[in-house]
């Protein structure tokens, strides 16, 4: 059973509008999420995180929302470059809750920017 | 600065033979990880490290040993390769924080004929 769904497999937008990419999770006990891009024959990268005391953390086109009572966060990407164009996992962990700080992958969204 | 290194980048193996894939972390992380990617599965954990001398099974444990010797080196050994276990893997290494990110390496491209 997942516990952390991404449930769109791909994505594609056009250069200069906003990219939207959303996870949804199960486990109450997760209060941490991070968002990592991944380019082929690379591996994943780091991208933005959020704990589950914030429910916005902005790092230049990159602002990832957490809606607890939703279960949800969502990663917006403005403007979108055809160099975003990769694969964005989302990921959650239950470390402040005293739980693991190992951490639980979604199934990754593959975005394409179109020039 | 090398981050994670994986070796080696691509293997071809008959079913039956074993092989051991090598991650190497020069950043002094505590946490290390193994995850291999299929189309479609996204990233499972396989087996991960707290610490030097320690292992402990991930989602996807079956048909895979790991060995933790030095906090520096995780290694992934199959010793009886078969066709499912045809993945990408990727070593990932953490300072094991609740906010520390994992560092990836750029993956084995394993293919199990």
């Amino acid at each position: 059973d997942q516990q952390v769904k991404q449930n769109s497999p791909s994505l594609s937008v056009q250069e200069g509008r906003i990219s939207i990419l959303n996870c949804d999770y199960t486990n109450s006990m997760f209060d941490y999420f991070l968002w990592y891009k991944k380019y082929p024959a690379e591996g994943p990268t780091f991208l933005i995180s959020i704990s589950s005391i914030k429910d916005k953390n902005e790092d230049g086109r990159f602002t990832v929302f957490l809606n607890k009572s939703a279960k949800h966060l969502s990663l917006h990407i403005v403007p979108s470059q055809p160099g975003d164009s990769a694969v964005y996992f989302c990921a959650a962990n239950s470390g402040f809750s005293g739980g693991s700080y190992i951490p639980t992958f979604g199934r990754g969204t593959s975005l394409i920017v179109h020039p | 600065n090398a981050g994670v290194t994986q070796t080696p980048k691509f293997r071809v193996l008959k079913t039956g033979q074993s092989m051991t894939l090598l991650c190497a972390q020069d950043m002094n992380h505590e946490y290390m990880y193994w995850y291999r990617q299929d189309p479609g599965m996204g990233l499972r954990l396989i087996h991960y490290s707290v610490g030097e001398g320690t292992t402990a099974k991930g989602e996807v444990p079956d048909g895979y040993n790991v060995s933790r010797l030095k906090k520096q080196n995780f290694l992934l050994g199959l010793e009886s390769a078969a066709p499912s276990q045809t993945s990408v893997y990727f070593c990932a290494s953490s300072y094991g924080r609740i906010n520390s990110p994992l560092h990836f390496g750029n993956g084995t491209r394993l293919t199990v004929t």
